[in-house]
Protein backbone atom coordinates (compact mmCIF):
# COMPACT_ATOMS: atom_id res chain seq x y z
CA UNK A 1 0.00 0.00 0.00
CA UNK A 2 1.83 2.96 -1.10
CA UNK A 3 1.86 6.69 -0.08
CA UNK A 4 2.66 9.02 2.67
CA UNK A 5 2.65 8.78 5.97
CA UNK A 6 2.20 11.34 8.77
CA UNK A 7 2.59 11.27 12.29
CA UNK A 8 1.26 12.04 14.69
CA UNK A 9 -2.36 13.09 13.88
CA UNK A 10 -2.23 15.43 16.77
CA UNK A 11 0.73 16.98 18.57
CA UNK A 12 1.21 19.24 21.82
CA UNK A 13 3.83 21.56 22.07
CA UNK A 14 4.67 23.33 25.72
CA UNK A 15 6.17 26.48 25.28
CA UNK A 16 10.10 26.34 24.84
CA UNK A 17 9.68 22.54 23.57
CA UNK A 18 11.16 21.64 20.20
CA UNK A 19 8.52 18.89 18.52
CA UNK A 20 9.44 16.61 15.55
CA UNK A 21 6.72 16.16 13.45
CA UNK A 22 7.27 12.76 11.02
CA UNK A 23 7.06 12.23 6.94
CA UNK A 24 7.58 8.78 5.38
CA UNK A 25 7.09 7.87 2.11
CA UNK A 26 7.10 4.53 -0.44
CA UNK A 27 6.59 6.09 -3.25
CA UNK A 28 10.39 6.38 -4.20
CA UNK A 29 9.89 9.96 -5.32
CA UNK A 30 13.26 12.33 -5.16
CA UNK A 31 11.52 15.34 -3.64
CA UNK A 32 9.56 15.72 -0.49
CA UNK A 33 8.58 19.14 1.04
CA UNK A 34 6.79 20.53 4.13
CA UNK A 35 3.74 22.97 4.18
CA UNK A 36 2.22 24.80 6.61
CA UNK A 37 -2.10 25.16 6.23
CA UNK A 38 -3.79 28.50 8.29
CA UNK A 39 -7.07 29.14 7.48
CA UNK A 40 -7.29 31.87 4.57
CA UNK A 41 -3.76 31.78 3.66
CA UNK A 42 -3.16 28.09 1.22
CA UNK A 43 -0.13 26.55 1.89
CA UNK A 44 2.84 28.07 2.59
CA UNK A 45 6.53 26.01 1.89
CA UNK A 46 8.57 26.03 4.77
CA UNK A 47 11.11 23.71 3.49
CA UNK A 48 11.42 21.32 0.52
CA UNK A 49 14.52 18.58 -0.33
CA UNK A 50 15.26 17.36 -4.14
CA UNK A 51 17.82 14.83 -2.86
CA UNK A 52 19.03 13.05 -0.08
CA UNK A 53 21.58 15.31 2.06
CA UNK A 54 20.03 18.57 0.32
CA UNK A 55 17.27 20.46 1.33
CA UNK A 56 16.28 24.63 0.94
CA UNK A 57 14.18 26.95 2.70
CA UNK A 58 10.70 27.99 2.02
CA UNK A 59 9.34 30.87 1.89
CA UNK A 60 8.60 30.62 5.94
CA UNK A 61 11.52 28.40 7.06
CA UNK A 62 12.18 30.90 10.51
CA UNK A 63 11.75 28.79 13.24
CA UNK A 64 11.83 25.09 11.76
CA UNK A 65 14.59 22.69 10.61
CA UNK A 66 14.68 19.49 8.99
CA UNK A 67 16.87 16.71 7.99
CA UNK A 68 16.98 14.04 4.80
CA UNK A 69 19.27 11.20 5.82
CA UNK A 70 17.16 8.70 4.04
CA UNK A 71 14.95 9.20 0.33
CA UNK A 72 12.07 7.83 2.90
CA UNK A 73 12.02 9.98 4.99
CA UNK A 74 11.86 13.68 5.73
CA UNK A 75 11.31 15.19 9.53
CA UNK A 76 11.00 18.61 10.31
CA UNK A 77 11.23 20.01 14.07
CA UNK A 78 9.35 23.12 15.10
CA UNK A 79 11.71 24.74 17.53
CA UNK A 80 10.92 27.17 20.51
CA UNK A 81 12.23 30.33 17.59
CA UNK A 82 8.98 29.14 16.03
CA UNK A 83 5.99 31.71 18.42
CA UNK A 84 2.95 31.19 16.51
CA UNK A 85 3.43 27.30 15.42
CA UNK A 86 -0.52 26.36 15.78
CA UNK A 87 -1.05 25.01 12.34
CA UNK A 88 -1.73 22.34 10.60
CA UNK A 89 1.07 20.81 8.73
CA UNK A 90 1.23 18.97 5.47
CA UNK A 91 4.25 16.63 4.35
CA UNK A 92 4.43 15.83 0.10
CA UNK A 93 6.60 14.06 -2.19
CA UNK A 94 6.40 14.24 -5.60
CA UNK A 95 7.49 13.25 -9.32
CA UNK A 96 7.88 14.36 -12.60
CA UNK A 97 8.20 14.11 -16.19
CA UNK A 98 8.27 16.39 -18.75
CA UNK A 99 4.67 16.92 -18.57
CA UNK A 100 3.50 16.61 -15.17
CA UNK A 101 4.36 17.71 -12.03
CA UNK A 102 2.27 15.53 -9.01
CA UNK A 103 2.63 16.29 -5.37
CA UNK A 104 1.13 14.00 -3.30
CA UNK A 105 0.21 14.58 0.38
CA UNK A 106 -0.06 12.89 3.34
CA UNK A 107 -2.87 12.96 6.03
CA UNK A 108 -1.21 15.80 7.95
CA UNK A 109 -0.51 16.61 11.66
CA UNK A 110 -2.09 19.22 13.25
CA UNK A 111 -0.03 21.19 16.33
CA UNK A 112 -1.44 22.98 19.11
CA UNK A 113 0.05 24.78 21.76
CA UNK A 114 -0.62 24.07 25.36
CA UNK B 1 5.72 37.84 -9.43
CA UNK B 2 5.21 34.75 -7.33
CA UNK B 3 1.51 35.29 -6.45
CA UNK B 4 -1.07 33.61 -7.17
CA UNK B 5 -4.33 35.47 -6.45
CA UNK B 6 -7.37 33.16 -5.95
CA UNK B 7 -11.30 33.82 -5.76
CA UNK B 8 -13.86 33.81 -4.15
CA UNK B 9 -12.80 32.64 -1.11
CA UNK B 10 -15.83 31.05 -0.36
CA UNK B 11 -18.69 29.48 -2.41
CA UNK B 12 -22.36 28.09 -2.43
CA UNK B 13 -24.16 26.66 -4.82
CA UNK B 14 -26.91 24.81 -5.95
CA UNK B 15 -26.88 20.82 -5.84
CA UNK B 16 -27.00 20.54 -10.20
CA UNK B 17 -25.50 23.79 -10.58
CA UNK B 18 -21.69 24.89 -11.84
CA UNK B 19 -18.96 26.15 -9.22
CA UNK B 20 -16.75 28.54 -11.08
CA UNK B 21 -13.07 29.42 -8.77
CA UNK B 22 -11.00 31.51 -10.78
CA UNK B 23 -7.07 32.21 -10.56
CA UNK B 24 -4.68 34.44 -11.40
CA UNK B 25 -1.11 35.28 -12.06
CA UNK B 26 1.83 37.38 -12.75
CA UNK B 27 4.77 35.20 -13.62
CA UNK B 28 5.25 34.15 -17.06
CA UNK B 29 7.61 31.77 -16.55
CA UNK B 30 4.88 29.30 -14.62
CA UNK B 31 4.11 26.16 -17.11
CA UNK B 32 2.36 24.30 -15.07
CA UNK B 33 -1.07 24.77 -13.38
CA UNK B 34 -3.06 21.86 -11.14
CA UNK B 35 -5.93 22.02 -9.07
CA UNK B 36 -5.94 20.61 -5.94
CA UNK B 37 -9.29 19.15 -3.70
CA UNK B 38 -9.08 19.02 0.07
CA UNK B 39 -11.69 17.49 2.45
CA UNK B 40 -11.57 19.04 5.99
CA UNK B 41 -9.10 16.83 8.01
CA UNK B 42 -7.19 15.47 5.23
CA UNK B 43 -4.82 16.21 2.48
CA UNK B 44 -4.96 17.79 -1.07
CA UNK B 45 -5.09 15.52 -4.11
CA UNK B 46 -4.46 16.65 -7.21
CA UNK B 47 -7.95 16.99 -8.83
CA UNK B 48 -6.72 17.85 -12.76
CA UNK B 49 -3.75 20.24 -14.32
CA UNK B 50 -3.24 22.16 -17.67
CA UNK B 51 -0.24 23.27 -19.40
CA UNK B 52 -0.21 26.41 -21.41
CA UNK B 53 -0.13 25.24 -24.60
CA UNK B 54 -4.22 24.37 -24.46
CA UNK B 55 -6.83 26.54 -23.72
CA UNK B 56 -9.01 23.71 -21.73
CA UNK B 57 -8.94 20.65 -20.54
CA UNK B 58 -11.86 18.70 -19.50
CA UNK B 59 -11.71 15.17 -17.29
CA UNK B 60 -15.37 14.51 -16.45
CA UNK B 61 -17.62 17.24 -14.34
CA UNK B 62 -14.02 19.01 -14.20
CA UNK B 63 -13.08 21.44 -16.39
CA UNK B 64 -10.05 24.12 -16.68
CA UNK B 65 -9.84 27.32 -18.94
CA UNK B 66 -7.12 29.02 -19.44
CA UNK B 67 -6.25 32.21 -20.70
CA UNK B 68 -2.65 32.78 -21.26
CA UNK B 69 -2.81 36.35 -22.71
CA UNK B 70 -5.06 37.45 -19.29
CA UNK B 71 -2.57 35.48 -17.28
CA UNK B 72 -5.67 33.52 -15.74
CA UNK B 73 -7.35 30.16 -15.33
CA UNK B 74 -10.07 28.73 -13.99
CA UNK B 75 -11.99 25.79 -12.38
CA UNK B 76 -15.64 24.92 -13.51
CA UNK B 77 -17.82 22.21 -11.85
CA UNK B 78 -20.37 21.38 -13.71
CA UNK B 79 -23.60 19.48 -12.01
CA UNK B 80 -22.15 20.19 -8.77
CA UNK B 81 -22.35 17.57 -6.07
CA UNK B 82 -22.79 17.45 -2.11
CA UNK B 83 -19.72 15.17 -2.17
CA UNK B 84 -18.10 18.13 -4.61
CA UNK B 85 -17.87 20.41 -1.21
CA UNK B 86 -14.21 20.58 -0.14
CA UNK B 87 -11.23 23.29 0.08
CA UNK B 88 -10.16 23.74 -3.82
CA UNK B 89 -6.35 25.17 -4.10
CA UNK B 90 -5.20 26.39 -7.93
CA UNK B 91 -1.50 26.30 -8.08
CA UNK B 92 1.40 27.17 -10.64
CA UNK B 93 4.89 26.50 -11.18
CA UNK B 94 7.62 27.73 -12.87
CA UNK B 95 9.98 25.42 -15.88
CA UNK B 96 13.05 25.20 -12.97
CA UNK B 97 13.57 21.70 -11.92
CA UNK B 98 13.18 22.39 -8.36
CA UNK B 99 9.04 21.03 -8.43
CA UNK B 100 7.88 24.06 -6.31
CA UNK B 101 4.29 24.99 -6.41
CA UNK B 102 2.86 27.83 -5.58
CA UNK B 103 -0.89 27.78 -3.90
CA UNK B 104 -3.62 30.05 -4.49
CA UNK B 105 -5.34 31.09 -0.90
CA UNK B 106 -7.80 28.85 -1.39
CA UNK B 107 -11.42 28.27 -2.11
CA UNK B 108 -14.49 26.69 0.26
CA UNK B 109 -17.30 25.18 -1.83
CA UNK B 110 -20.31 24.37 -0.24
CA UNK B 111 -22.81 22.76 -2.61
CA UNK B 112 -26.40 22.56 -0.75
CA UNK B 113 -28.96 19.65 -1.46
Amino acid sequence: DGGITQSPKYLFRKEGQNVTLSCEQNLNHDAMYWYRQDPGQGLRLIYYSQIVNDFQKGDIAEGYSVSREKKESFPLTVTSAQKNPTAFYLCASSTHTEYQETQYFGPGTRLLVL
Amino acid sequence: QQQVKQSPQSLIVQKGGISIINCAYENTAFDYFPWYQQFPGKGPALLIAIRPDVSEKKEGRFTISFNKSAKQFSLHIMDSQPGDSATYFCAAKGSSNTGKLIFGQGTTLQVKP
